[in-house]
């Protein structure tokens, strides 16, 4: 049973245009969400973070939106440059969970120039 | 500063036989995570871990795999017996106390033959 689901394994998007990807999640329970975005061959690096009282955090190029009514979120990068071209993973947690981040299962970004 | 710390890099194995997978937090940081990323899928719990302590281990399989994190020295992911479907990248992360902010490692890339 997937918790937190990524439809689209993939999104190719041209240099200076906006990327969107996606994120849905089944457990009302999540009180936070993570965007990681990862390189082959190397761990995760954390890139912005919302917490379910906010519906918008912006850190520079990047912005996570969350609609908690209809269990989404998403991640905007714009403009898009090649060097964001990655496997971008959205996470959350459980409320009184402890730490432990459930992922979804990623959607591959390509930005071409 | 050192980031987490995960060695080896890289490891192969035969079928049947033990893997040691390690890894160092980043200084300062109490708590261990570990995650496993099979191929094509996203990345899965496994076990939390405080220093002497199992916090959750609930995506930890039954069998065969046991983690610890001593007082002194690295936290140690052991998967005894392997199986080809233990071939998958293995992941670290820590964070201080009360913190949702983690850092990976590098991972660990097993490959059972």
């Amino acid at each position: 049973d997937q918790q937190v689901k990524q439809n689209s394994p993939s999104l190719s998007v041209q240099e200076g245009r906006i990327s969107i990807l996606n994120c849905d999640y089944t457990n009302s329970m999540f009180d936070y969400f993570l965007w990681y975005k990862k390189y082959p061959a190397e761990g995760p690096t954390f890139l912005i973070s919302i917490s379910s009282i906010k519906d918008k955090n912006e850190d520079g190029r990047f912005t996570v939106f969350l609609n908690k009514s209809a269990k989404h979120l998403s991640l905007h990068i714009v403009p898009s440059q090649p060097g964001d071209s990655a496997v971008y993973f959205c996470a959350a947690i459980l409320n009184n969970a402890g730490n432990m981040l459930t992922f979804g299962g990623g959607t591959r970004l390509m930005v071409k120039p | 500063n050192a980031g987490v710390m995960q060695n080896p890099r890289h490891l192969v194995r035969r079928r049947g036989q033990e893997a040691r997978l390690r890894c160092s937090p980043m200084k300062g940081h109490s708590h261990v995570y570990w995650y496993r990323q099979l191929p094509e899928e996203g990345l899965k719990f496994m076990v939390y871990l405080q220093k002497e302590n199992i916090i959750d281990e609930s995506g930890m399989p039954k069998e065969r795999f046991s983690a610890e994190f001593p007082k002194e020295g690295p936290s140690i992911l052991r998967i005894q017996q392997v199986v080809r479907g233990d071939s998958a990248a293995y992941f670290c992360a820590s964070s201080p106390e009360g913190n949702y902010g983690y850092t990976f490692g590098s991972g660990t890339r097993l490959t059972v033959v």
